[in-house]
């Protein structure tokens, strides 16, 4: 059974860090592309971020861009999001996602439970 | 362009069958996939590539599309069907992915 777990998040000061993490479960975790979405309160899902399985390959959201670093660690079957110089707008319920391919087709199959991060002075 | 766009409120009568659109360029070239958000609850993928649906997904769920529109359809919608519904797909660049703003299904 896929699982995965998000920890990390709570309330923290504009300007300030925090690190996201998501443990993985029931299946090979190197073999697919991991994903970070969030949800802002009463909003819609925004992708923030995508890394490869190898974790050789990541991209992001231009509004998390500079800021935010996606990470992973196979020995652990752990995700992670850095994220920096946090501001108000980031503040959201975070859910790491497996992403599948197919050749004209990329979905998230699996999501975790979220975490909620919370930015306010 | 990179956005995608859909209706934010569609309403369907109890056993009647209701259409959810999602517009945009990329959807020319990609798939989208399509997701049921219950409030407090983590999305769950109900429709991803031309029309292929996850295991424990009923099949009144199907997906279509033609041109730059994904459709979502729910055939006899049930009351359990009422929900946020989102689609996705990647951008026109290929590396980066999109959703559409949503649409909140009313079932009546």
């Amino acid at each position: 059974e896929v699982q995965l777990l998000e920890s990390g998040g709570g309330l923290v000061q504009p300007g300030g860090s925090l690190r996201l993490s998501c443990a993985a479960s029931g299946f090979p975790f190197s073999s697919y592309a991991m994903s970070w979405v969030r949800q802002a309160p009463g909003k819609g899902l925004e992708w923030v971020s995508v890394i490869s399985g190898g974790g050789g390959s990541t991209y992001y959201a231009d509004s998390v861009k500079g800021r935010f670093t996606i990470s992973r660690d196979i020995s652990k079957n752990t995700l992670y999001l850095q994220m920096n110089s946090l501001r108000a707008e980031d503040t959201a319920v975070y859910y790491c996602a497996k992403l599948s391919t197919m050749t004209t087709s990329w979905y998230f199959d699996y999501w975790g439970q979220g975490t909620l991060v919370t930015v306010s002075s | 362009s990179s956005e995608l766009t859909q209706d934010p409120a569609v309403s369907v009568a109890l056993g009647q069958t209701v259409r959810i659109t999602c517009q945009g360029d990329s959807l020319r070239t990609y798939y989208a996939s399509w997701y049921q958000q219950k409030p407090g609850q983590a999305p769950v993928l109900v429709i991803y590539g031309k029309n292929n649906r996850p295991s424990g997904i009923p099949d009144r769920f199907s997906g279509s599309s033609s041109g730059n529109t994904a459709s979502l359809t729910i055939t006899g919608a049930q009351a359990e069907d009422e929900a946020d519904y989102y689609c996705n797909s990647r951008d026109s660049s290929g590396n980066h992915l999109v959703f559409g703003g949503g649409t909140k299904l009313t079932v009546l």
